[in-house]
């Protein structure tokens, strides 16, 4: 199975900064058609998860354009430009190159 | 709007089977893979089962494979999950999705 990691564990942010999360793969993400398919996923306490981020760089709709991904390989990263309080929670990054599909293991983000 | 809403879940003893349930609405079900997640309270994701848009193939995680088995209705825009032979680690809450949309989930317990 490939392997997710994920960092920082925790990561404490104040309104209106920006933010970083990092996401790595035990192995490439790009798929047989040339595609790479890491998603970024926020989950806020008590809610389901909600993707925000896929394709590496992609944004779902409705996603404000605060949020931004990047990265290829084994080496993915999600920004926010300017956190705002609604941003809390849990983001996971996802692989969907290969089943089993895999999750990391979180970044809690919370507000300084 | 997209929908997907999950049933079925409770309390059952260990060795004892339970049938979820996932109603879509709001778009093309035949149209689209199908997945179950769950998630331990505060703990991690696991990508439980997949299906195919017409039912053909299906994938399991090792930790259910030959006691789960997923299945879709594509005439009542429902998809299932039968549990067999369950353990206490399947405590979870369940959660229908097609990737970019998930339903809100269905909590199972197993426990005598």
């Amino acid at each position: 199975d490939i392997v997710m990691t994920q960092s920082p564990v925790s990561l404490p942010v104040t309104l209106g900064q920006p933010a970083s999360i990092s996401c790595r793969s035990s192995q490439s993400l790009v798929f047989s058609d040339g595609n790479t398919y890491l998603n970024w996923f926020h989950q806020r306490p008590g809610l389901s998860p909600r993707r925000l981020i896929y394709m590496v760089s992609k944004r779902d709709s409705g996603v404000p354009d605060r949020f931004s991904g990047s990265g290829s390989g084994t080496d993915f990263t999600l920004k926010i430009s300017r956190v705002e309080a609604e941003d809390v929670g849990v983001y996971y990054c996802i692989q969907t190159t290969r089943w089993p599909f895999t999750f990391g293991p979180g970044t809690k983000v919370e507000i300084k | 709007e997209v929908q997907l809403v999950e049933s079925g879940g409770g309390l059952v003893q260990p060795g004892g089977s339970l049938r979820l349930s996932c109603a879509a609405s709001g778009f093309s079900f035949s149209s689209y893979w199908m997945y179950w997640v769950r998630q331990v309270p505060g703990k991690d994701l696991v990508w439980v089962s997949r299906i195919s848009s017409d039912g053909s193939s299906t994938s399991y995680a090792d930790s259910v494979e030959g006691r789960f088995t997923i299945s879709r209705d594509n005439a009542k825009n429902t998809l299932y999950l039968q549990m067999n032979s369950l353990r206490g680690e399947d405590t979870a809450v369940y959660y229908c999705a097609r990737l970019d949309v998930w339903g809100q989930g269905t909590t199972v317990t197993v426990s005598s």
